[in-house]
C-alpha cells in the first residue's frame, strides 16, 4: 500500500486570495493520481485525474499539476471563494486507491 | 450526485455488538472498496472486493469482512464493536483498471 501525504493538514484564508497545497506519493509504479473535493455531508466529488508526467488539468479557478519522476501534485485555486470551503483529498494508486488524510480549507468572507 | 448509495447514513451501536453497512454500485462497476475515516484522520483502506472476491486487504482485524454480491453491491461487517471503531465508513466503486471512482456519502458509526 502507497504513502500519500497532503500537506498542509488545514488552511484559513480571505476570500478572494490565492491558494495551493501539496499531494505527495511514490514516484515508483505511478498509474494515477486524483483529487477529489469532499462537503461535509456530500460524496466526495471528482476534480482531476491525472496520470502523464508533467499533466496539468484546469477546472474554472482550480487547477492541478503532476511531477510523476518526483512524486508531487499541486491544487492551486486562484481567488478563493467561501464555497470553496471543503477538504481537498489526493488520492494515488489503480486499485485499491490510496488517499492522503486531506486538506481543509476554510475560506473566510 | 453519484449512483453509489449507503444505508444507513446513522448508525449508533453498543460496544460489543455487530454492525452491517451496506453499499451499492455504481451501474457498471465490478469494484468496490471500503474505507473509515476517524474523526481528524484521512480515509483509511479496509478492503477490496473484485468479482464477488477479496482482493485486497488494509491493517484492520478479521473482525472486519464484507462481501460482494453478483449485482456488485457490498457489506460491511464489524464484529464485537470496539469504541474506536466509531468512524466514517466509506465504500467507493470503481470499474477495475479503471481511473474513476465514486463514492457513496458514507455511514457515520458511533459505537456507545
Amino acid at each position: 500500500i502507497l504513502n500519500v501525504e497532503q500537506s498542509p493538514q488545514s488552511l484559513h484564508v480571505q476570500e478572494g486570495d490565492s491558494t495551493n497545497f501539496t499531494c505527495s506519493f511514490p514516484s515508483s509504479n505511478f498509474y494515477a493520481l486524483h483529487w477529489y473535493r469532499w462537503e461535509t455531508a456530500k460524496s466526495p466529488e471528482a476534480l482531476f485525474v491525472m496520470t502523464l508526467n508533467g499533466d496539468e488539468k484546469k477546472k474554472g479557478r482550480i487547477s492541478a499539476t503532476l511531477n510523476t519522476k518526483e512524486g508531487y501534485s499541486y491544487l492551486y485555486i486562484k481567488g478563493s471563494q467561501p464555497e470553496d470551503s471543503a477538504t481537498y483529498l489526493c488520492l494515488s494508486g489503480n486499485t485499491p486507491l490510496v488517499f492522503g488524510k486531506g486538506t481543509r480549507l476554510s475560506v473566510i468572507a | 450526485e453519484t449512483g453509489v448509495t449507503q444505508s444507513p447514513t446513522h448508525l449508533i451501536k453498543t460496544r460489543g455488538q455487530q454492525v452491517t453497512l451496506r453499499c451499492s454500485s455504481q451501474s457498471g462497476h465490478n469494484t468496490v472498496s471500503w474505507y473509515q475515516q476517524a474523526l481528524g484522520q484521512g480515509p483509511q483502506f479496509i478492503f477490496q472486493y473484485y468479482r464477488e472476491e477479496e482482493n485486497g486487504r488494509g491493517n484492520f482485524p478479521p473482525r472486519f469482512s464484507g462481501l460482494q454480491f453478483p449485482n456488485y453491491s457490498s457489506e460491511l461487517n464489524v464484529n464485537a464493536l470496539e469504541l474506536d471503531d466509531s468512524a466514517l465508513y466509506l465504500c467507493a466503486s470503481s470499474y477495475w483498471g479503471g481511473t474513476e471512482a465514486f463514492f457513496g456519502q458514507g455511514t457515520r458509526l458511533t459505537v456507545v
